[in-house]
């Protein structure tokens, strides 16, 4: 199965710019996509296949990477972005989610 | 607007059974395939299985295969997991969630828990 890993936790200020990273066991081509997840809430798609942006979600959010390094990128954050982070990889074997980025606004 | 509504969870005892159900609406529901994914208690996100939009295949997690059934009955816009075996390590909220074409999960239910404990 491919191994997706993020680092657990980041703290930043309201206004900076935040990325959190997912590193691919293997390459997974830009079949890489990215969630939210509010305390006591479902997640939710903030990007699809590396770059892209479902229709609704804020501008501030971006993606980027190819291959095993993925980047999502916050700029500038805001303190409803307090949220734990997954990204997951549909490129190859079972579906599998990175464990988490835990975002918390300064 | 899609929905996706989960429903069936509860408490039940180690080496029970429980079928969940996930009604949909809002999107052509046979047109897509759908997921069920896990999250136990303040842990990270577990895919369980897929269904594609016509019951043609079906692909689970190690963890459950042999034990969780998944299908769907399209006339209903219902998706099901018939969960047996259960363990404590069963012990989750479990979502329903829809497929887009890039393998992303664009839509997300609410959430339905299950907790197996004696």
């Amino acid at each position: 199965d491919i191994v997706l890993t993020q680092s657990p936790a980041l703290a930043v200020s309201p206004g900076e710019r935040v990325t959190i990273s997912c590193k691919a066991s293997e390459s997974v081509i830009r079949r890489m996509h990215w969630y939210q997840q509010k305390s006591g809430q479902q997640p939710k798609l903030l990007i699809y296949k590396a770059s892209n942006l479902p229709s609704g979600v804020p501008a501030r959010f971006s993606g980027s990477g190819s291959g095993t390094d993925f980047t999502l990128t916050i700029d500038p954050v805001e303190a409803a972005d307090t949220a734990t982070y997954f990204c997951q990889q549909s490129w190859n074997g079972p579906f599998t989610f990175g464990s988490g980025t835990r975002l918390e606004i300064k | 607007e899609v929905q996706l509504v989960e429903s069936g969870g509860g408490l039940v005892k180690p080496g029970s059974s429980l079928k969940l159900s996930c009604v949909a609406s809002g999107f052509t529901f046979s047109n897509y395939g759908m997921h069920w994914i896990r999250q136990a208690p303040k842990k990270g996100l577990e895919w369980m299985a897929l269904i594609y939009y016509d019951s043609s295949n079906k692909y689970y997690a190690d963890s459950v295969k042999g034990r969780f059934n998944i299908s769907r009955d399209n006339s209903k816009n219902t998706l099901y997991l018939e969960m047996n075996s259960l363990t404590s390590e069963d012990t989750a909220m479990y979502y329903c969630a829809k497929e887009d074409l890039g393998g992303d999960f664009d839509y997300w239910g609410q959430g339905v828990m299950v907790t197996v404990s004696s």
